[in-house]
């Protein structure tokens, strides 16, 4: 049984640059949730998206945005990379409805120069 | 928006002794509390989680508490083992007719001293 998968497990990019973060959910979830974990630090919540849909957002701004496809593997994007984005971002999936437990991909090191 | 507060931030204990990590949350309207596990560079991993219409969970050495009047929720470790050393998130959640937002804690890094 395939846990949550993300790619890539680390990059690395100069200010002003964009990034696309991937995302499958483990087998059987269809919703997935992206989160900020900035170094010492608790994750951060991105955005949920359910039925190909963004359902619900955290304070973040509109630079970042994300995508859900029809076989719930989502993507994040992020515009105009700012220093303070580096950080690890977490992916994490769970089965329909609110208020379900969420499973953890790895993370993606993103590094900002 | 909810506001999920996570004490101590370190804790050290010797091998065997009881270790409990305190979270406060601020919205009562919050009513699911997951409890997440992250050892270094690895992904967090769901260790125990419990529901508003329930006080208390236990599994094996692990209970979670939940004191819904005081906006409060505890994890219990016990007989702990060096392999319990670890960072230690709480999070709040509440269920939302458009999905749910978990708000996490700042962590607590545990020590288990052999």
């Amino acid at each position: 049984d395939a846990g949550v998968t993300q790619s890539p497990t680390h990059l690395i990019k100069t200010r002003g640059q964009q990034v696309t973060l991937r995302c499958s959910p483990k087998s059987g979830h269809d919703t997935v949730s992206w989160y900020q974990q900035a170094l010492g630090q608790g994750p951060q919540f991105i955005f949920q998206y359910y039925e190909e849909e963004e359902r619900q957002r955290g304070n973040f701004p509109d630079r970042f945005s994300g995508h859900q496809f029809p076989n719930y593997s989502s993507e994040l994007n992020v515009n105009a990379l700012l220093l303070g984005d580096s950080a690890l971002y977490l992916c994490a999936s769970s089965l329909g409805g609110s208020n379900q437990p969420q499973h953890f991909g790895d993370g993606t090191r993103l590094s900002i120069l | 928006g909810e506001n999920v507060e996570q004490h101590p931030s370190t804790l050290s204990v010797q091998e065997g002794d009881s270790a409990v990590i305190k979270c406060t949350y601020s919205d009562s309207a919050s009513n699911y509390f997951p409890w997440y596990k992250q050892e270094l560079g690895k992904r967090p991993q769901l260790i125990i989680d419990i529901r508003s219409n329930v006080g208390e969970k236990k599994d094996q050495r692990i209970a979670v508490t939940l004191n819904k009047t005081a906006k409060h929720f505890s994890l219990h470790i016990t007989e702990t083992q060096p392999e319990d050393s670890a960072v230690y998130f709480c999070a709040a959640s509440m269920t939302g007719n458009t999905g749910n937002q978990f708000y996490f804690g700042t962590g607590t890094s545990l020590t288990v001293i052999p």
